[in-house]
C-alpha cells in the first residue's frame, strides 16, 4: 500500500518570502501522479500543482513549483512571493496510474502567512 | 461549469441513528470518490466509483457504511448506525477518469457531528 508523509504539521512564512513544504511517499509502483492540493478555511479543496512521475522536469505553476526527486520519493512544494491568500492547509497526494487510480493523501501542513 | 455539489452541509445526529449524504459530481466525470476527513488529518478514501461500478471500497466499514451511485451520476453515502468516531467531514470528489493526470474536484463537504 502506498503511504504519503508530510512531516511538517505547521509552517509559517512572512508575506513576500518563500516557503517549502515537504512530502515523501512510499510506493513500489513506477507509474503514478503526485499532486498538491490547497484547502482554505472554507474547506473546499483545490488543485495547486501536479507532477507526472515519468517526467523528470519539475512542474511549475506561477508562484508554485515542485522539487520532484523520484529516487528519493520526495515531492516538495515551493511557494514564492507568499501572499496572505496562500494561508491554508496543503495536502500532498499520490495517485496510482495502475491500481485503479487509487488516491492516498498525507495529513497536511497548515501554512500561516504573516503580514 | 458547476462544481461538485454536496448536501447537507452540516448534520448533527445521535449515536446509533442513521444519516445519508448526497453528492452530485461535475457533469461528464466518470470517477467519483467519497472521503472521510477527521479533524487534523488528511482525507481518507472510503469508496471510489467508475461510472456506476465500485472500483475500490477496501477502507469502507461495510458493517455500517454503504454507498451507491445511481446511473453513474449522483451518489449517496449512508451510515447506519452511526458511532461517535464517525464525526468528521465527508468529502465527495469527481474526476474525468481514473487514468491520466486528471485532478480531483472536491465538493464543500458535509460536516457530521455524532453525539
Amino acid at each position: 500500500a502506498q503511504t504519503v508523509t508530510q512531516s511538517q504539521p505547521e509552517m509559517s512564512v512572512q508575506e513576500a518570502e518563500t516557503v517549502t513544504l515537504s512530502c515523501t511517499y512510499d510506493t513500489s509502483e513506477s507509474d503514478y501522479y503526485l499532486f498538491w492540493y490547497k484547502q482554505p478555511p472554507s474547506r473546499q479543496m483545490i488543485l495547486v500543482i501536479r507532477q507526472e512521475a515519468y517526467k523528470q522536469q519539475n512542474a511549475t505553476e506561477n508562484r508554485f513549483s515542485v522539487n520532484f526527486q523520484k529516487a528519493a520519493k520526495s515531492f516538495s512544494l515551493k511557494i514564492s512571493d507568499s501572499q496572505l491568500g496562500d494561508a491554508a492547509m496543503y495536502f500532498c497526494a499520490y495517485r496510482s496510474n495502475t491500481n485503479a487510480g487509487k488516491s492516498t493523501f498525507g495529513d497536511g501542513t497548515t501554512l500561516t502567512v504573516k503580514p | 461549469e458547476a462544481g461538485v455539489a454536496q448536501s447537507p452541509r452540516y448534520k448533527i445526529i445521535e449515536k446509533r441513528q442513521s444519516v445519508a449524504f448526497w453528492c452530485n459530481p461535475i457533469s461528464g466525470h466518470a470517477t467519483l470518490y467519497w472521503y472521510q476527513q477527521i479533524l487534523g488529518q488528511g482525507p481518507k478514501l472510503l469508496i471510489q466509483f467508475q461510472n456506476n461500478g465500485v472500483v475500490d471500497d477496501s477502507q469502507l466499514p461495510k458493517d455500517r457504511f454503504s454507498a451507491e451511485r445511481l446511473k453513474g451520476v449522483d451518489s449517496t453515502l449512508k451510515i447506519q448506525p452511526a458511532k461517535l468516531e464517525d464525526s468528521a467531514v465527508y468529502l465527495c470528489a469527481s474526476s474525468l477518469s481514473v487514468a491520466g493526470s486528471y485532478e480531483q474536484y472536491f465538493g464543500p463537504g458535509t460536516r457530521l457531528t455524532v453525539t
